[in-house]
């Protein structure tokens, strides 16, 4: 049972360089958040998505993108990297609804 | 927008005594759920205990119990008989319907707690 599965779990960016960070989930959840962690920020909220087909902004959008084709998956998409990007990123599914939410080990992206 | 604020960004305590994080919200809805997660070192987020806004009556989980004042606002996460485990960065969380089946899962900027011997 594989539960929330990111990759990859590290990775070193130079400024302008595009990637994508991947996440699939085994749970047949409707419900997917991407969120960076900063240091003393907690989890800020960067995009979310109800069901395949259906994504929404969150609180700090700018700079990424995502998608979501299916239910498993929820790839977030960074165009032009930023210093500022620099974080660590967690992906999490849920079924919504007051349930327990799932998340993937993170990754880690340095942008030099 | 919904906010969730967690006043105390460090707390530490003794092993076998207890400790209380503080998480207050801010929301005009009457319908939500209220959580707290726990990150370890390891960095994977875990599920201390939950609470849905119409239950009157506060969640347990084991040492882990909840103090809901729903008008005041304030989710306060109490660890009774502290383990050196249970040493971590802890995460208030606040879950709404921002329409329809839309629910936005929103967390706090977290306390950083540790637990000494």
């Amino acid at each position: 049972n594989a539960g929330v599965t990111q990759t990859p779990k590290f990775r070193i960016l130079k400024i302008g360089q595009s990637m994508t960070l991947q996440c699939t989930q085994d749970m047949n959840h409707n419900y997917m958040y991407w969120y960076r962690q900063d240091p003393g920020m907690g989890l800020k909220l960067i995009y979310y998505s109800v069901g395949a087909g259906i994504t929404d902004k969150g609180e700090v959008p700018n700079g990424y993108n995502v998608s979501r084709s299916t239910t498993e998956d929820f790839p977030l998409r960074l165009e032009l990297a930023a210093p500022s990007q620099t974080s660590v990123y967690f992906c999490a599914s849920t079924f919504g609804r007051g349930a327990e939410a799932f998340f993937g080990q993170g990754t880690r992206l340095t942008v030099v | 927008a919904q906010t969730v604020t967690q006043s105390q960004p460090e707390m530490s305590v003794q092993e076998a005594e207890t400790v209380t994080l503080s998480c207050t919200y801010d929301t005009s809805e009457s319908n939500y759920y209220l959580f707290w997660y726990k990150q370890p070192p390891s960095r994977q987020m875990i599920l201390v205990i939950r609470q849905e806004a119409y239950k009157q009556q506060n969640a347990t989980e084991n040492r882990f119990s909840v103090n809901f004042q729903k008008a005041a606002k304030s989710f306060s996460l109490k660890i009774s008989d502290s383990q050196l485990g249970d040493t971590a960065m802890y995460f208030c969380a606040f879950m709404m319907s921002s329409g329809g089946s839309n629910y936005k899962l929103t967390f706090g900027k977290g306390t950083l707690l540790t637990v000494n011997p």
